[in-house]
């Protein structure tokens, strides 16, 4: 399958943490990105990780990969309102010539 | 920072009309993707470029659909005979050919397709 799954809605205060998950089905998947999309902007690179590493820490982000359950995560710390858009989870799989596949993408809102 | 332009923004066409979206991507880069996004649903790949040919498309890259590299500078998306269901955003991309294929895709702010 190549589904990328992500939960559709996350509300969260300022100064708290986000995080956002995403599940993925096909273990040939061994790039993984996140993508960040403010209204009616484009789509802007937050951070990726290769399958090598389980861990990636990037300033307030950090991104988990648990290979053997498929499960990514993006964690924000001290969130902020401008942190307020959809996040969206691609994956690249390794024989492609960089087709991404994406989540229907996580509305995140950062309440005061 | 270098980054990817698409024109127009907005693009308002009759149903059964030619459209064509214009992208400028990122100089030093070799591949380069169409996307859309329908409102409310996902991100989809349309079509991968390198090298002056499509590498890979999707099943939604019908025969309406072209892209073409004119000049050294342009990507364009070709619609040839609009339908009300290509109403959509989208989105091209560029990425590096240097080093890995794992290079992250850069992504323009997209251009809005209103069919009427």
């Amino acid at each position: 399958g190549e589904d990328v799954e992500q939960s559709l809605f996350l509300s969260v205060r300022e100064g708290d943490s986000s995080v956002i998950n995403c599940t993925y089905t096909d273990s040939s998947s061994t790039y993984l990105y996140w993508y960040k999309q403010e209204p009616g902007a484009g789509l802007q690179l937050l951070t990726y990780i290769f399958s090598n590493m389980d861990m990636k820490q990037d300033q307030r982000l950090t991104v988990l990969l648990n290979k053997k359950d498929k499960h990514l995560s993006l964690r924000i710390a001290d969130t902020q309102t401008g942190d307020s858009a959809i996040y969206f989870c691609a994956e690249k799989k390794d024989d492609s010539w960089g087709k991404f596949q994406f989540g229907a993408g996580t509305q995140v809102v950062v309440t005061p | 920072e270098p980054e990817v332009t698409q024109t127009p923004s907005h693009q308002v066409t009759q149903m059964g009309q030619e459209v064509i979206l214009r992208c400028v991507p990122i100089s030093n880069h070799l591949y380069f993707y169409w996307y859309r996004q329908i409102l409310g649903q996902k991100v989809e790949f349309l079509v991968s470029f390198y090298n002056n040919e499509i590498s890979e498309k999707s099943e939604i890259f019908d025969d309406q659909f072209s892209v073409e590299r004119p000049d050294g500078s342009n990507f364009t998306l070709k619609i040839r005979s609009t339908k009300l269901e290509d109403s959509a955003m989208y989105f091209c991309a560029s990425r590096s050919g240097v080093e890995y294929s794992n290079q992250p895709q850069h992504f323009g702010d997209g251009t809005r397709l209103s069919i009427l």
